[in-house]
């Protein structure tokens, strides 16, 4: 399976900031995914990153918001941009493997726990 | 988008099996039921998934109906630190769309 890092681990923020968030997987991967979970709540995908191409947005969220980069098969970076108090959430990375028999098994990584103040 | 429903909470005596059940009536032909498991503060952990058969690993086993309308997953032997919110996910076009969940909580 694969490995996920992200950093910051956590970070407190003033509203009215950005925040860069960085996912690195120690193996190439087509898809890697951005989802958020807000306090207390189930995790909500934000929008999925393909290597060379824009990133897909889901309803209610917007590139403005959360530009997303992906420059290669290993690596993505979610921005959460002009912070407000209603973005703390934790923010989590996931890639697509894909196994025998054509189905994927998805891995996570393990969050970035976001506190605007 | 096919949805799922799961009961809030469960508890287990610990050593014993636990059996979550989910149901996903609108479920499609092609599409493939997951578990996922968050333990807290953590992200969540890919536990099994299937699409028609019944399947097994070192985590658990898996029980699909053969109307595929719902399905069971069972740890064997439940100790304390599966306690955890376990999610049973529909596949939506590559995307799992998280529910609300199980809370399983495992007592000694």
């Amino acid at each position: 399976s694969a490995v996920i890092s992200q950093k910051p681990s956590r970070d407190i923020c003033q509203r009215g900031t950005s925040l860069t968030i960085q996912c690195q997987v120690d193996s190439q991967v087509t898809m890697m995914f951005w989802y958020r979970q807000q306090p207390g709540q189930s995790l909500t995908l934000i929008a999925t990153a393909n290597q060379g191409s824009e990133a897909t947005y889901e309803s209610g969220f917007v590139i403005d918001k959360f530009p997303i980069s992906r420059p290669n098969l290993t690596f993505s970076t979610l921005t959460v941009s002009n912070m407000s108090p209603e973005d703390s959430s934790i923010y989590l990375c996931s890639v697509e493997d894909i196994v025998t028999g054509g189905s994927y098994e998805q891995y996570f990584g393990p969050g970035t726990r976001l506190t605007v103040t | 988008d096919a949805k799922t429903t799961q009961p809030p909470s469960m508890d287990c005596a610990e050593g014993r099996a636990a059996n979550l059940p989910c149901n996903h009536s609108t479920i499609s032909g092609n599409e493939y039921v997951y578990w996922y498991r968050q333990i807290h503060s953590q992200g969540p952990q890919y536990i099994i998934h299937g699409l028609k058969n019944n399947e097994t690993n070192e985590m658990a086993s898996l029980i699909i109906t053969e109307d595929r309308k719902s399905s069971t997953l069972i740890l064997p032997h439940a100790t304390l630190r599966d306690t955890a919110v376990y999610y049973c996910i529909v596949e939506y076009g590559n995307k799992l769309v998280f529910g609300a969940g199980t809370i399983l909580r495992v007592k000694s």
